[in-house]
């Protein structure tokens, strides 16, 4: 079963409007730790948003924030204001705790290619 | 800070040939990443190591397949031999708690 699951492979959106990237994830772990990446076509992976499970409210980042419900088991990421600069493929992300670790690998859904329209 | 450096930025061998990729990770940082990326695989980590420690190398393809952490600063992936299945983007990555940061990837081509 995938633990990371995101169901829209492309996204179109207006400049200046909102987009919302859905993410679900599935763990029995109490702790883990839920990311954003935004990778353009130049091939970096940046760093967007993380979210802890234990976070009381949901993280934001500038234009970015990740909505996160926590029973429903999803951490959707909001662009407010889009540019045509976040065009991009975006990936999510857990971590999920490890006995006795103190750092964690990440398992990377398929990720949804955004396109901003001017 | 200058963040995650990778070298080289691209590499074009023969199948056969070994292939060395280097990391150096933000300073300060104590996990370490090494992730392959394709198309029809998606972003896979290969092995991570904390403290200069491999921790969980399972992702590791097969025994063609080598990392090391000498210390603290540096991080080598090694394929001997490389294969042209090997071809993908490899980044290396490198975190202190929370958030985990990438470099900018080596485009790896076996032909």
């Amino acid at each position: 079963a995938q633990k990371i699951t995101q169901t829209q492979p492309g996204m179109f959106v207006q400049e200046k409007e909102a987009v919302t990237l859905d993410c679900t994830y599935d763990t029995s772990d109490q702790s883990y730790g839920l990311f954003w990446y935004k990778q353009p076509s130049s091939g970096e992976m940046i760093f967007l948003i993380y979210q802890g499970s234990y976070d009381e409210q949901n993280a934001t980042e500038g234009r970015y924030s990740l909505n996160f419900q926590k029973a429903r088991k999803s951490a959707n990421l909001v662009i407010s204001a889009s540019q045509l600069g976040d065009s991009a493929m975006y990936f999510c992300a857990m971590r999920e705790a490890e006995r006795g670790g103190s750092n964690y690998k990440l398992t990377f859904g398929k990720g949804t290619l955004l396109t901003v329209n001017p | 800070d200058a963040g995650v450096i990778q070298s080289p930025r691209h590499e074009v061998t023969e199948m056969g040939q070994e292939v060395t990729l280097r990391c150096k990770p933000i300073s300060g940082h104590n996990s370490l990443f090494w992730y392959r990326q394709t198309m029809m695989r998606g972003l896979e980590l290969l092995i991570y190591f904390n403290n200069n420690v491999p921790i969980d190398d399972s992702g590791m393809p097969e025994d063609r397949f080598s990392a090391k952490m000498p210390n603290a600063s540096f991080s080598t992936l090694k394929i001997q031999p490389s294969e042209p299945r090997d071809s993908a983007v490899y980044f290396c990555a490198s975190s202190s708690r929370d958030e985990q940061y990438f470099g900018p990837g080596t485009r790896l081509t076996v032909t």
